[in-house]
C-alpha cells in the first residue's frame, strides 16, 4: 500500500461547481497534513495546511479525520482558474514530507 | 515571505557535462532542503534530504556520486548533476522546510529544467 493515495482523476467539472478530494494516508503516526497546488510546468505551491480542527479559506476547506486516516479538500463555486493538480502532503515526526501522485481537477465554462 | 528561489530556471547541457543548481531560502533559514525530480505528468520523486553542515540522505536507487548536494549554509543548497546523460533530463524542484510550531511547512523553488543532449 503506498504511503499516500490519491485519486488521479481528472475531475471534469463545470464552473460553480463543488468539488471534493480525498487522500489516504497509511502512517497513523503522521503529525503535519497539507494540500498544495501545482500548475503544469510549474513548481507546488502551498494552498493550505490542515488542522485537526479543519480549517477554511475562502472557497476552499480543508478537513482531517485521524481516525479513518484522510484528509479532504472541498472546492466551493470552481472556477476556471482553480484548474491544476491538487497534491496532497503528509509528514510525520521526522517532517520529511511525503507526496500523494496528486489529483487532475478542470474546470470547464 | 518564505520564498524560495532556484537558479538556474533552465539548462540546456551536452552530455558528459556537469550542472549545478542552486536552490536558496531569501526570507527564512532552512536547516533542511529537500531535492525533487519530476517526469511530466508524474509525481515528485524524492531524490534526497539535505541537511546544512552534514552530508546529505539519499533516497534509494539515487546515485549520490551522480547527484552530489551540499549544503554549506541555512540559506542555501546546491545539487550538482555530474556527467549528466540524455536520461537525466527531467524538472529538479528544491524545497525549504520551514518550522511553524508543531509543524514544518514546505516551501518550494520555482523549479529547474534540464535538458542533456
Amino acid at each position: 500500500r503506498k504511503e499516500v493515495e490519491q485519486d488521479p482523476g481528472p475531475f471534469n467539472v463545470p464552473e460553480g461547481a463543488t468539488v471534493a478530494f480525498n487522500c489516504t494516508y497509511s502512517n497513523s503516526a503522521s503529525q503535519s497534513f497539507f494540500w498544495y497546488r501545482q500548475d503544469c510546468r510549474k513548481e507546488p505551491k502551498l494552498l493550505m495546511s490542515v488542522y485537526s480542527s479543519g480549517n477554511e479559506d475562502g472557497r476552499f476547506t480543508a478537513q482531517l479525520n485521524r481516525a479513518s486516516q484522510y484528509i479532504s479538500l472541498l472546492i466551493r463555486d470552481s472556477k476556471l482558474s482553480d484548474s491544476a493538480t491538487y497534491l496532497c502532503v503528509v509528514s510525520g515526526g521526522s517532517y520529511i514530507p511525503t507526496f500523494g501522485r496528486g489529483t487532475s481537477l478542470i474546470v470547464h465554462p | 515571505g518564505a520564498v524560495v528561489s532556484q537558479h538556474p530556471s533552465r539548462v540546456i547541457c551536452k552530455s558528459g557535462t556537469s550542472v549545478k543548481i542552486e536552490c536558496r531560502s531569501l526570507d527564512f533559514q532552512a536547516t533542511t532542503m529537500f531535492w525533487y525530480r519530476q517526469f511530466p505528468k508524474q509525481s515528485l520523486m524524492l531524490m534526497a534530504t539535505s541537511n546544512e553542515g552534514s552530508k546529505a540522505t539519499y533516497e534509494q536507487g539515487v546515485e549520490k556520486d551522480k547527484f552530489l548536494i551540499n549544503h554549506a549554509s541555512l540559506t542555501l543548497s546546491t545539487l550538482t548533476v555530474t556527467s549528466a546523460h540524455p536520461e537525466d533530463s527531467s524538472f529538479y524542484i528544491c524545497s525549504a522546510t520551514l518550522s511553524r510550531g508543531a509543524t514544518y511547512e514546505q516551501y518550494f523553488g520555482p523549479g529547474t529544467r534540464l535538458t542533456v543532449t
